[in-house]
């Protein structure tokens, strides 16, 4: 059973780094042809996909976000890592983790975890 | 970069009836196009991906149609637990999302 679940700050200031972990389960990050994406949504508002990583280590980001993202992976620890910089009360968002395939379809979702950023 | 537009915002329809959701792309996208339903408090669930196929465990109420620009989600006869948000999506891109709501 493939599962995936989102660890992270619930709180962050302003300016601040944002770092989340994506645990998978059930699951190689060294799978062909398949990967970890982030996508969030603001309270109330639309899906928006941030980035994604597979297994070959081929990396893609959000153009409107690529200069403060940064996603990794640790296949040892099955965790896909996320940073984002300089956090501001507009990231403020469920932030989830996805398995997704090489067409960049979201397979198998994580349950998502609230980040609010705020002084 | 592509968008995603999906119409309508809201469609309100009773249980039974048949659901027809949009989605058009700015620019053809091929037949690479998902369908992801939301329940509130819930992460969303892959429907559907290259336009027709309905992922594993899907019920048969569901088909997607289209390729292209322009894509159609339709629910054959509306069962209780449809009535949620519904997104299209095409790699980078999500469209805005179409509310199906109990007239």
């Amino acid at each position: 059973q493939v599962t995936l679940k989102e660890s992270g700050p619930v709180l962050v200031k302003p300016t601040e780094t944002l770092t989340l972990t994506c645990t998978v389960s059930g699951f190689s990050l060294s799978n062909a042809r398949m990967g970890v994406s982030w996508i969030r949504q603001p309270p109330g508002k639309a899906l928006e996909w941030l980035a994604h990583i597979f297994s070959n280590d081929e990396k893609s980001y959000s153009t409107s976000l690529k200069s403060r993202l940064t996603i990794s992976k640790d296949t040892s620890k099955s965790q896909v890592v996320l940073t984002m910089t300089n956090m501001d009360p507009v990231d403020t968002a469920t932030y989830y983790c996805a398995r997704t395939d090489y067409g960049g379809n979201q397979r198998s979702w994580g349950q998502g975890t609230l980040v609010t950023v705020s002084s | 970069e592509i968008v995603l537009t999906q119409s309508p915002a809201t469609l309100s329809l009773s249980p039974g009836e048949r659901a027809t959701l949009s989605c058009r792309a700015s620019q053809s996208v091929s037949s690479y196009l998902a369908w992801y339903q939301q329940k509130p408090g819930q992460a969303p669930r892959l429907l559907i991906y290259d336009a027709s196929n309905r992922a594993t465990g899907i019920p048969a109420r569901f088909s997607g149609s289209g390729s292209g620009t322009d894509f159609t989600l339709t629910i054959s006869s509306l069962e209780p637990e449809d009535f949620a948000v519904y997104y299209c999506q095409q790699r980078e891109t999500f469209g805005q999302g179409t509310k199906l709501e109990i007239k």
